[in-house]
């Protein structure tokens, strides 16, 4: 079973700080995919990299795919409240006639005034 | 267009009691996969289905069962619950396979307490 460990676990910064999440695995990933989650609320869907060392801009929020596609960091420009939740990665596994995503274990994000 | 939608939202259940989840992917949509979520074990995949046929299953007892209709609507049931199962259901469609290329879209989810 392919393991997606996150870091930090908690983070809890003030408003208009930068912070990286980190997505680390010791598996090759076919792609990777970010998601935002909120209370009572499924998991949205950010990014999907794809290409070793591959980088992406989604406003203040930056993803960059390892070379070897095995990690991955999310680095958010001046924090806001509304980017307060759950941050998850998750690796894509596709076996051919199967496919299914691992998610990360979870950064949880908290930006206060 | 309307998202996904999981019944029933919240619900409680007894030990050793059985229970069914239900869930009405995005129009269109053929794929449609369950996950578990709890603050210990995190997002766990249960099981993708796809045209009426398990595609993929996760590392979850026997107890954990699924199926799919022919119009793409899931139903996801737990047999003789346990306390451990106490936890976030959440139910994701998407177009085709799930994962590489396609976005999958999650529903609200179906929280359960076993007592």
């Amino acid at each position: 079973t392919q393991l997606l460990e996150q870091s930090p676990q908690f983070l809890s910064i003030q408003e208009g700080e930068n912070l990286t999440v980190y997505c680390n695995s010791s598996s090759v990933f076919s792609s990777l995919q970010w998601y935002r989650q909120e209370p009572g609320e499924g998991p949205v869907l950010l990014v999907t990299v794809v290409t070793g060392g591959e980088v992406k801009k989604l406003k203040r929020l930056t993803f960059q795919f390892g070379d070897a596609r095995k990690d991955s960091s999310l680095h958010i420009t001046a924090a806001q409240p509304g980017d307060t939740g759950l941050y998850l990665c998750a690796g894509f596994e596709n076996t051919g006639t199967a496919s299914k995503l691992t998610f990360g274990t979870g950064t949880r994000l908290q930006v206060t005034l | 267009k309307a998202g996904v939608t999981q019944t029933p939202r919240y619900l409680i259940k007894t030990r050793g009691q059985q229970v069914t989840l239900s869930c009405s992917p995005i129009s269109g949509h053929r794929s449609v996969s369950w996950y578990q979520q709890t603050p210990g074990q995190g997002l766990q995949f249960l099981f993708e289905y796809f045209s009426e046929t398990q595609r993929n299953k996760g590392n979850f007892p026997g107890r954990f069962s699924g199926r799919q209709f022919s119009n793409s609507r899931s139903e996801m049931n737990v047999s003789t619950l346990e306390l451990g199962d106490s936890a976030l259901y959440l139910c994701a469609s998407s177009l085709v396979v799930a994962g590489f290329g396609n976005t999958i879209y999650f529903g609200e989810g179906s929280w359960l307490t076993v007592v």
